[in-house]
């Protein structure tokens, strides 16, 4: 089966533990993608990567670390400095080009307590 | 920044009703996506547009690019209690290195 797959679907955590959310793609795609979404709330750009040992902050990096070591995983870790880390956290990627659509993973639910 | 904003946020509508979402980018765009997410779904893919003007259709669904391609419409004809969920707008950046995407239309349909 080819996609995206994140895990774990839905993780808790104790305030002040880092914890890291899994993203692996079988489908080639050269970009990826992490997205935070708060309950009714759009899509935050938290980080992304264009290509294998190189990535980008989005625009709310802050708390957050990636990497991306190999071209099909690119694993997040919320660390213990995000403030308000309970959220939906979405993984998605995208072949190279400006045309191409963007495919996502069945999300990860975060809850900090 | 580049911004992507879209109206209304939210609408409640009778099933049978038609219903539009409307997406602003504070920049052209070289083209724009929708995407539409089921509650506690993950966003999936309905359509791409990149010619001003340009209209496309899906069933009872139609899509609309401005001639300045700065702004974008979806349209639902009478619509079904399977159309809810929220319709995100999307466009890439000037460099084209990631997608910018609306703040979204939550749609909620009555039977």
């Amino acid at each position: 089966d080819g996609g995206i797959t994140q895990s774990p679907k839905y993780l808790f955590r104790k305030e002040g533990q880092n914890v890291t959310l899994s993203c692996e793609q079988n489908l080639n795609h050269d970009a990826m993608y992490w997205y935070r979404q708060d309950p009714g709330q759009g899509l935050r750009l938290i980080y992304y990567s264009q290509i294998v040992n190189d990535f980008q902050k989005g625009d709310i990096a802050e708390g957050y670390s990636v990497s991306r070591e190999k071209k099909e995983s690119f694993p997040l870790t919320v660390t213990s400095a995000q403030k308000n880390p309970t959220a939906f956290y979405l993984c998605a990627s995208k072949p190279q080009g400006s045309g191409n659509t963007i495919y996502f993973g069945e999300g990860s639910w975060l809850t900090v307590v | 920044g580049q911004q992507v904003m879209q109206i209304p946020q939210y609408q409640h509508v009778q099933e049978g009703e038609d219903f539009t979402t409307y997406c602003n980018s504070s920049t052209t765009l070289s083209n724009i996506q929708w995407y539409k997410q089921r509650p506690g779904g993950h966003p999936v893919f309905l359509i791409q547009l990149v010619k001003s003007g340009e209209v496309k259709k899906q069933k009872r669904l139609t899509f609309q690019f401005g001639e300045a391609k700065k702004n974008s419409s979806l349209h639902i004809t009478a619509t079904q209690t399977t159309d809810v969920g929220t319709y995100f707008c999307a466009g890439p950046n000037t460099g084209f290195q990631k997608l910018v995407f609306g703040t979204g239309t939550r749609l909620l349909v009555s039977p």
